[in-house]
C-alpha cells in the first residue's frame, strides 16, 4: 500500500497562473480531505468528499478555489488566479468507514508545497 | 476564535526526560480527541487518540491524560528519544461519521542527545 500519493511535491507558479493540485487516496478509502498547513495558521481545513460527493467545504476560501472527485481513485484541488498568501503546504487525506471509530483516522499524504511568486 | 489551543510552542527535553504537551478545547460537543505527530516533508500520522468517555489512554511511551470538567489535556512522552524530535497536533472532533477535525497550531518538539 503506497499511502495517500500527492502530486507534484513541490509547485512554483507566477502570480495570476492556476495551479492544480492533484490527490490519490488509499484504494478503498471513501472519504478524502483537503487541508492547508501554514506556519502562521497551522492545519486548516479546507474541505472533504465522502464516496466522491462533496460533504462540506466550508474551510475553502470562497473565490478562486475549487475542489473535485471525479472518480473513487483521485481528487483534484484547483485555484485560480493564485496569490502570494496561498503559498502553503496543501495535504490530502483519506479515511476507511471500516470499523466503528475508524472512519476518523486521516491518512495523510506528503502533502504539495505551493510557492507563489 | 481558535477553538483547540496548544501549548508551548515549542519544547526542548533531554533524552530520557519526559515532554509534556498541553491542548485545550473550547466546544463541549468534541468528544474525540487525536494526537498527530508530523516530520518535516511529511504529513501528519495518528499517534494516539482518546475519547472523551475515558481520563487517560496509554500506548507505550505515549500517554493522554484527559479533564472533560476543563477541557484540558496533555500528552506525555516519558522516555524521550531524539527520534520523537517533531511536532505534534492537538485534534478534535464531535466525533460520528467522517466528521472534520479541527487541529491545533502544534508544539515542536526537540529531543536532545
Amino acid at each position: 500500500n503506497a499511502g495517500v500519493i500527492q502530486t507534484p511535491r513541490h509547485k512554483v507558479t507566477g502570480k495570476g497562473q492556476e495551479a492544480t493540485l492533484w490527490c490519490e487516496p488509499i484504494s478503498g478509502h471513501s472519504a478524502v480531505f483537503w487541508y492547508r498547513q501554514t506556519i502562521v495558521q497551522g492545519l486548516e481545513f479546507l474541505t472533504y468528499f465522502r464516496n466522491q460527493a462533496p460533504i462540506d467545504d466550508s474551510g475553502m476560501p470562497k473565490e478562486r478555489f475549487s475542489a473535485q472527485m471525479p472518480n473513487q481513485s483521485h481528487s483534484t484541488l484547483k485555484i485560480q488566479s493564485t496569490q502570494p498568501q496561498d503559498s502553503a503546504v496543501y495535504l490530502c487525506a483519506s479515511s476507511f468507514p471500516g470499523q466503528k471509530f475508524s472512519n476518523e483516522r486521516l491518512f495523510f499524504g506528503h502533502g504539495t508545497k505551493l510557492s507563489v511568486l | 476564535q481558535q477553538q483547540v489551543r496548544q501549548s508551548p510552542q515549542s519544547l526542548t527535553v533531554w533524552e530520557g526526560e519526559t515532554a509534556i504537551l498541553n491542548c485545550s478545547y473550547e466546544d463541549s460537543t468534541f468528544n474525540y480527541f487525536p494526537w498527530y505527530q508530523q516530520f518535516p516533508g511529511e504529513g501528519p500520522a495518528l499517534l494516539i487518540s482518546i475519547r472523551s468517555v475515558s481520563d487517560k489512554k496509554e500506548d507505550g511511551r505515549f500517554t493522554i491524560f484527559f479533564n472533560k470538567r476543563e477541557k484540558k489535556l496533555s500528552l506525555h512522552i516519558t522516555d524521550s528519544q531524539p527520534g520523537d524530535s517533531a511536532t505534534y497536533f492537538c485534534a478534535a472532533s464531535a466525533g460520528g461519521s467522517f466528521n472534520k477535525l479541527t487541529f491545533g497550531a502544534g508544539t515542536r518538539l526537540a529531543v536532545c542527545p
